[in-house]
């Protein structure tokens, strides 16, 4: 199985800092690796997929970079509305799998 | 309107089994496969399964290999997710999601989760 790790757990930021975001591979998923956003009491949303690509509706302040086993997501300059748990998930291989989340919180 | 409605919470002893409906609307329910996804209270997202809605095929985390089974109905558009023999740990939000494409399995639109608690 891919194991997915995060980091940092936390990021700890205030609004219009740049947040950068981590998720590394246990082994090459290519670019096979998607990025999630979820609120609290909330399904995740698609953000990116395929390491890069911006999914319907999704600002442009968010961007998706990567590949093999290292990538990032980052949010440009942080909106009220950012502030959330982030996971990556890869589609390489089965079983599919999520990496454990950051939390991204207004300091 | 492009949806997933799952069906409500579940109280349950343990031991027994729960099964969770999701039902599709306003797309083809046969040209995207479909996940279950759970989540435990203040913990993160674990991947179950994955259905083929064309052909049936499935895969299962293996975790959770002969404990679970994941079926649709295409004539009611519905997926289910039955879970055997649950324990606490079972206790969880449990949430149906949909592929992207047939062949890219990321998740564009999600159900909004069925709450299953699992207690003596």
């Amino acid at each position: 199985e891919i194991v997915l790790t995060q980091s940092p757990a936390t990021l700890s930021l205030s609004p219009g800092e740049r947040a950068t975001l981590s998720c590394r591979a246990s082994q090459s998923v290519n670019y096979f690796l998607a990025w999630y956003q979820q609120k609290p009491g909330q399904a995740p949303r698609l953000l990116i997929d395929d390491a890069s690509n911006r999914a319907a509706g999704i600002p442009a302040r968010f961007s998706g970079s990567g590949s093999g086993t290292d990538f990032t997501l980052t949010i440009s300059s942080l909106e009220p509305e950012d502030f959330a748990v982030y996971y990556c998930q890869q589609r390489s291989d089965w079983p599919l799998t999520f990496g454990g989340g950051t939390k991204v919180e207004i300091k | 309107q492009v949806q997933l409605v799952q069906s409500g919470a579940e109280v349950k002893k343990p031991g027994a089994s729960v099964k969770v409906s999701c039902k599709a609307s306003g797309y083809t329910f046969t040209n995207y496969g479909i996940s279950w996804v759970r989540q435990a209270p203040g913990q993160g997202l674990e991947w179950m399964g994955w259905i083929s809605v064309y052909n049936g095929n499935t895969f299962y985390a293996q975790k959770l290999q002969g404990r679970v089974t994941l079926t649709t109905d295409t004539s009611t558009s519905t997926a289910y997710m039955e879970l055997r023999n649950l324990r606490s740990d079972d206790t969880a939000v449990y949430y149906c999601a949909r592929d992207v494409t047939s062949h890219r399995r990321y998740f564009d639109l999600w159900g909004r989760g069925t709450l299953v608690s699992v207690s003596s």
